[in-house]
């Protein structure tokens, strides 16, 4: 089944530190890969997104994400956290086989950013 | 910058009610889709629409639910009979094109008494 793990609910890390959000994914082919991020009271805001060519990819805020198809992950990067980076951010895959339309989430990592 | 909006933010309605979620897409946007989540559960797709038909749906969406663009702006969902699951935020979505990048609404919680 297609799926997509986070395997941390929780990431703390101290501002101005360098963080990682991870992300694995369970899908055939060539998916496309996405980073989102939700703030409280807030929708699901878009941060970056890998479709084919270099395996970093920048977005938002100083976002990166690396994609390693042999491990088959997309981990959320940046060199140096702020406090206000702090919320929910979600991994999501859109497979393209089987369903073109649908973004598979994953269970989303709160990422805490300490003073 | 453009943005999905919805309407309400919040709605409790009574088992058995219908209901009618409300999204206004990016407006330059032909693809509109929803999603759920469910209290500590993911992010799951229901449906998408182009061209004033279904495009995609999942097994989620069954005859309770349907989709509708009554007019050039708003998108609709109606779940015309709500049952206790049916409780969770629903989010809509639009992308430009359907291999695009979907940006997604604020959401509005649904409780079912």
């Amino acid at each position: 089944a297609q799926s997509v793990a986070q395997p941390e609910d929780q990431v703390n890390v101290a501002e101005g530190n360098p963080l990682t959000v991870k992300c694995t994914y369970s899908v055939s082919g060539n998916p496309y890969l996405f980073w989102y991020v939700q703030y409280p009271n807030r929708g699901l805001q878009f941060l970056l997104k890998y479709i084919t060519g270099d395996n970093l990819v920048k977005g938002s805020y100083g976002f990166e994400a690396e994609f390693n198809k042999s491990q088959t992950s997309f981990h959320l990067k940046k060199p140096s956290a702020l406090v206000s980076d702090s919320a929910l951010y979600f991994c999501a895959v859109r497979p393209l086989i089987d369903s073109y339309d649908k973004v598979i989430f994953g269970p989303g990592t709160s990422l805490s950013v300490i003073p | 910058e453009p943005e999905v909006t919805q309407t309400p933010s919040h709605q409790v309605t009574q088992m058995g009610q219908e209901v009618i979620l409300r999204c206004v897409p990016i407006s330059n946007h032909l693809y509109f889709y929803w999603y759920r989540q469910i209290l500590g559960q993911k992010v799951e797709f229901l449906v998408s629409f182009y061209n004033n038909e279904i495009s995609e749906k999942s097994e989620i969406f069954d005859d309770q639910f349907s989709v509708e663009r009554p007019d050039g702006s708003n998108f609709t969902l109606k779940i015309r009979s709500t049952k206790l699951e049916d409780s969770a935020m629903y989010f809509c979505a639009s992308s430009e094109m359907g291999f695009e990048t979907q940006y997604f609404g604020p959401g509005t919680r649904l409780l079912v008494l």
